[in-house]
């Protein structure tokens, strides 16, 4: 059974620094494409990054530069790494799997429950 | 950037159809995804493909995609249909991000 459990969550300053965790079991981080998508409060979904299994990265205009999504391949976790954050980045992230085909990534086919990041002073 | 527009709100009585629209720019031409959010819960996926079901989703469920306009349609609505839906792409032409769209909040009344 696919299963993917975010932590890390927790409220920190504006400026400061967060990493997220996202453990898989049921399948292997490294042989899929990974992303992080997160929803503020009372708002809609916005992705935020893509790792693909080659190792590749992307992120949201939002977030480059400042945010990192990384891969523990022996302890089967996905990251984001958050730095200087800004109040606009209080939301809940959510971990996803994203199915691909031919080195396209497509759909989102299974999500984490999401961990909640509060940026506030 | 990709825009993906959905209404805000879409209101149907039970039993009868809801039609969730998802606009963009030659949409037609890109797979489009659809997603069901209940309050406090994770998004589920609902219709990948512009129109596959995966497997436990009622076959209620139906999409299409043609054009400037991809549609989620929910048949003999039931109470339990009553959440958030997203349509989502991947814009590959914007150095691969995921695109979302604005998300509509669906009333079963």
């Amino acid at each position: 059974e696919v299963q993917l459990v975010e932590s890390g969550g927790g409220l920190v300053q504006p400026g400061g620094s967060l990493r997220l965790s996202c453990a898989a079991s049921g399948f292997t981080v490294s042989s899929n494409y990974m992303s992080w998508v997160r929803q503020a409060p009372g708002k809609g979904l916005e992705w935020v990054s893509v790792i693909y299994s080659g190792g590749s990265t992307y992120y949201a205009d939002s977030v480059k530069g400042r945010f990192t999504i990384s891969r523990d391949n022996s302890k089967n976790t996905l990251y984001l790494q958050m730095n200087s954050l800004r109040a606009e980045d209080t939301a809940v992230y959510y971990c996803a799997r994203v199915e691909h085909s031919s080195g396209y990534p497509y759909y989102f086919d299974y999500w984490g429950q999401g961990t909640l990041v509060t940026v506030s002073s | 950037s990709y825009v993906l527009t959905q209404p805000p709100s879409v209101s149907v009585a039970p039993g009868k159809t809801a039609r969730i629209t998802c606009g963009g720019n030659n949409i037609g031409s890109k797979s489009v995804h659809w997603y069901q959010q209940k309050p406090g819960q994770a998004p589920v996926l609902v219709i990948y493909y512009d129109s596959d079901r995966p497997s436990g989703i009622p076959e209620r469920f139906s999409g299409s995609n043609s054009g400037n306009t991809a549609t989620l349609t929910i048949s003999r609505v039931e109470a339990g249909d009553e959440a958030d839906y997203y349509c989502q792409v991947w814009d590959s032409s914007s150095d691969h991000r995921g695109v979302f769209g604005t998300g509509t909040k669906v009333t079963v009344l």
